[in-house]
């Protein structure tokens, strides 16, 4: 079956760096991304990799690595405002998005 | 970007009745929109995929005369919870495809059914 596994929650102080990781088993590969969903709110986009390495946003960064299943997001720089939920999603090989149960980030003054 | 717009944001609805949530793609045209579930503390749930003229594709385990879904234009899909009950209540997110690799979320509907 597919899955995907990130932790459940994370917490981390304000204008710290945090690292959320992602692993994933699923039929197929087209891209990994990775949404920022604030509470009651829908998903927004923050990255899409679909090749090996790192890819750096401003203060938010994505590696992935497709041998081992592994992707993470990483956030520098932490404001208050980063209190969210980040998900991970695979693109299957039909095209389809299989989501990760997210990972609660609370920021810490 | 592109915009996707959602209606109601929120409804409380009875037991029994009916509710209706429109997704709209307002500066491009969709021929696929999904439509998601997500209670609270997880994650998002695909319910069904919908194709522009053509009907909907359900995952396994949601009734799809339930939920019934419609996409009658290019910028239109509509959500229909028949007979609503409590555990219907949940936070209901489309999303409109782009391209292979590019969709765009709704704000949400949040139903409620008392």
């Amino acid at each position: 079956g597919q899955n995907i596994d990130q932790p459940t929650e994370m917490t981390a102080t304000e204008g710290a760096i945090v690292q959320i990781n992602c692993t994933y088993q699923t039929s197929g590969f087209n891209g990994l991304f990775w949404y920022q969903q604030h509470a009651g709110e829908a998903p927004t986009f923050l990255s899409y990799n679909v090749l090996d390495g790192l890819e750096e946003k401003g203060r938010f960064s994505s590696f992935l690595s497709r041998s081992k299943g592994y992707s993470y997001l990483l956030l520098k720089e932490l404001q208050m405002k980063d209190s969210a939920s980040y998900l991970c999603a695979v693109l299957d090989s039909n095209y389809q998005l299989i989501w990760g149960a997210g990972t609660k980030l609370i920021i810490k003054p | 970007g592109a915009v996707v717009s959602q209606h109601p944001s929120w409804v409380i609805c009875k037991s029994g009745t009916s509710v209706k949530i429109e997704c709209r793609s307002l500066d491009f045209q969709a021929t696929t929109m999904f439509w998601y579930r997500q209670f609270p503390k997880q994650s998002l749930m695909l319910m069904a995929t919908s194709n522009e003229g053509s009907k909907a594709t359900y995952e396994q385990g949601v009734e799809k005369d339930k939920f019934l879904i419609n996409h009658a234009s290019l910028t239109l899909s509509t959500l229909t919870v028949t007979s609503a009950h409590p555990e219907d209540s949940s936070f209901y997110i489309c999303s409109a495809r782009v391209s292979e690799y590019e969709q765009y979320f709704g704000p949400g509907t949040r139903l409620t059914v008392t």
